[in-house]
């Protein structure tokens, strides 16, 4: 299947400040991005969508200036944490679709504020 | 709103023995339904499929039925090995909800050696 990336693995920072994930497909045009987060022992809530070169679509009760999704590529979409605080600690992960029903996911990043 | 659970959150099988794991789905206008499972620390990995045209779906080693009449996924694992010892999330997604899944609680399966 095809392959989709993210970075970093992991990353700690201190609260206030901002973290930035990267979501790459490595094989494969993703004209759809989409980025969960996952809290422990609990299933994947879907924050947002993105799609190349447009404005990402959040899902209700997700604060689309805390959480700024960038789509520049059809390979790349990056997800920033601004001004994180413990709250925001989580595993977030991304999946890319280039197609109508195919989603492919990432291997998470785990976010640790402290 | 619209939303997949689950029935049980942990199975515990015997190694070599069969499982089924059972997902409950409310959206009547899903049109496509699919399992995952989930390492400690990993992304969801696809397992499997299936169409709402479909009742049945065969893999290697899994199989997925879907009653549409009773909105019931469940997913069998045959021959369970250590190796399948997760988190199985199913998934599914509606018409009219472009390419969004919407994620099921999740059953941990444990298998015993």
């Amino acid at each position: 299947g095809a392959v989709v990336s993210q970075h970093p693995s992991w990353v700690i920072c201190k609260s206030g400040t901002s973290v930035k994930i990267e979501c790459r497909s490595l094989d494969f045009q993703a004209t759809t991005m989409f980025w969960y987060r996952q809290f422990p022992k609990q299933s994947l809530m879907l924050m947002a969508t993105s799609n190349e070169g447009s404005k990402a679509t959040y899902e209700q009760g997700v604060e689309k200036d805390k959480f700024l999704i960038n789509h520049a590529s059809l390979t790349l979409s990056t997800l920033t944490v601004t001004s994180a605080h413990p709250e925001d600690s989580s595993f977030y992960i991304c999946s890319s679709s280039e197609a109508l029903y195919e989603q492919y996911f990432g291997p998470g990043t785990r976010l640790t504020v402290t | 709103g619209e939303s997949v659970g689950l029935h049980l959150p942990t199975l515990s099988v015997q190694e070599g023995d069969n499982s089924i794991i059972n997902c409950a789905y409310s959206n009547s206008a899903s049109d496509y339904f699919i399992w995952y499972k989930q390492e400690s620390g990993k992304g969801p990995q696809f397992i499997i499929d299936i169409r709402s045209n479909m009742d049945k779906r065969q893999g290697q080693r899994v199989t997925v039925l879907l009653n549409k009449t009773v909105k019931h996924l469940s997913l069998q694992i045959a021959a369970t090995q250590p190796g399948d010892s997760a988190v199985y999330f199913c998934a599914e997604k509606g018409k009219a909800a472009g390419n969004k899944l919407t994620f099921g609680g999740g059953t941990r399966v444990l298998v015993k050696p």
